[in-house]
């Protein structure tokens, strides 16, 4: 089955303690992304990786890191996580991250909660 | 920069009636993508229905359907016999024609009264 997997699916921790959320799709792409979800925002992307070691800053990548040494793994590093990283967060990924006319949907992970104290 | 508004923050609509959800948009270029996506209580991002900006057709997927005013920037979605299933938040998005990074509205409640 096409899936992208996000792990943990919630998580609470302290300000401080460093964390990693990972994100894994089987459907050989090349696009990943991640996404922050907060209420009356919607959904503005953190990070975004157009291929294997090809990462790039979205409209709100302050505090993060990301990494993509592998095709099928975009994990998600918050180094020194704050309060205002509490959120909830999808990993997306899309077949071409290179063919300018590609309509293929984006396909989304379950979401994770993250609450930071 | 693309920016995407949905002014309606909440909505209610009678189980078997017909709902609009509003959403307005800001480019300046010609050619993109629009999509409606729905999240269930569950959190799961389901892809309703997609419109690309070259087609002057409107988008149709069973119950839902958009109503495309490219002159206007306006991409409104139109549910059907409304279900109780089809409460959820709502999100409206664009994406260029050349990249894959979806802009989204803030979201709309849909909620469903049997």
């Amino acid at each position: 089955e096409a899936q992208v997997t996000q792990n943990p699916r919630y998580l609470i921790t302290v300000t401080g303690k460093k964390l990693t959320v990972t994100c894994s799709q089987n459907m050989n792409h090349e696009y990943m992304s991640w996404y922050r979800q907060d209420p009356g925002l919607g959904l503005r992307q953190i990070y975004y990786s157009m291929n294997v070691e090809v990462t790039d800053k979205g409209d709100v990548p302050e505090g993060y890191k990301v990494s993509r040494k592998e095709k099928r793994n975009f994990p998600l590093i918050l180094e020194s996580p704050s309060p205002n990283q509490t959120s909830l967060y999808f990993c997306a990924s899309s077949l071409s991250g290179v063919d300018p006319r590609s309509n293929q949907p984006q396909h989304f992970g379950d979401g994770t909660r993250l609450s930071i104290l | 920069a693309q920016t995407v508004t949905q002014s309606q923050p909440e909505m209610s609509v009678q189980e078997a009636e017909t709902v609009t959800l509003s959403c307005t948009y800001d480019t300046s270029e010609s050619d993109y993508y629009l999509f409606w996506y729905k999240q269930p209580p569950s959190r799961q991002m389901i892809l309703v229905i997609r419109q690309e900006a070259y087609k002057q057709q409107n988008a149709t997927e069973n119950r839902f359907s958009v109503n495309f005013q490219k002159a206007a920037k306006s991409f409104s979605l139109k549910i059907s016999d409304s279900q109780l299933g089809d409460a959820a938040m709502y999100f409206c998005a664009y994406r260029r024609e050349y990249g894959n990074k979806l802009v989204f509205g803030a979201g709309t409640i849909l909620r469903v009264k049997s």
